[in-house]
């Protein structure tokens, strides 16, 4: 199973709703990780988790808040998103730490009104 | 800033002729690359990877080249069809991030 599964496919929310994006994988990988994506643009670093534990916040806004509540699921938490956040965000995963491929998700297609 | 880049964002080719994908990087101890394919409304997708041990690699009609010389990989696809039709990524990890390039989108004209 190299399978990345991410939901929902597609979200759409008010800047004052909470909602959550949630990812799942069974490879035991160790490293999880959220992407942004906007249209045309590669995706952009937001964080990453290695054994469970946050290592890498590439300077995100706190209105996004991730979670790793074990080694096979991440969540992401949004909360007053601004519509400017409207993007594919895409969940990914890898071995480890070192230099191996990562295997994305299809993403959360979100829109924020 | 990146550490990888491309040359085009566009490439349009003919239905069964070749496609090269051209790629730069600017780190000489870069050691390893990966090429991603994205279609429209997908994730990424791993195509291809290669190492610095090596110049050349070969997938099922894909081919990836490496010159650390000129710091410069291409992605070269046989027989283009129009599945390939998407957007094309070098990516680069390194300390526990993976860097991805402006990205090329490859259309195929039947």
């Amino acid at each position: 199973d190299t399978e990345v599964t991410q939901t929902p496919k597609h979200l759409v929310m008010g800047m004052t709703n909470k909602k959550s994006l949630k990812c799942e994988q069974h490879m035991g990988h160790r490293a999880m990780y959220w992407y942004k994506q906007k249209a045309k643009k590669p995706p952009e670093l937001m964080f990453v988790y290695s054994y469970e534990k946050l290592s890498i916040n590439e300077s995100v806004p706190s209105r996004f808040s991730p979670e790793c509540p074990n080694s096979s699921l991440l969540n992401l938490h949004l909360h007053a998103l601004q519509p400017e956040d409207s993007a594919l965000y895409l969940c990914a995963s890898s071995q480890g730490f070192s230099k191996t491929e990562a295997f994305f998700g299809q993403g959360t297609r979100l829109t924020v009104v | 800033g990146e550490s990888v880049g491309l040359h085009l964002p566009t490439l349009s080719v003919q239905e069964g002729d070749n496609s090269i994908i051209n790629c730069a990087y600017s780190n000489s101890a870069s050691d390893y690359f990966i090429w991603y394919k994205q279609e429209s409304g997908k994730g990424p997708q791993f195509i291809i990877d290669i190492r610095s041990n090596m110049d050349k690699r070969q997938g099922q009609r894909v081919t990836v080249l490496l010159n650390k010389t000129v710091k410069h990989l291409s992605l070269q696809i046989a027989a283009t069809q129009p599945g390939d039709s998407a957007v094309y990524f070098c990516a680069e990890p390194g300390g526990g991030k993976l860097i991805f390039g402006q990205g090329t989108e490859l259309s195929v004209k039947p």
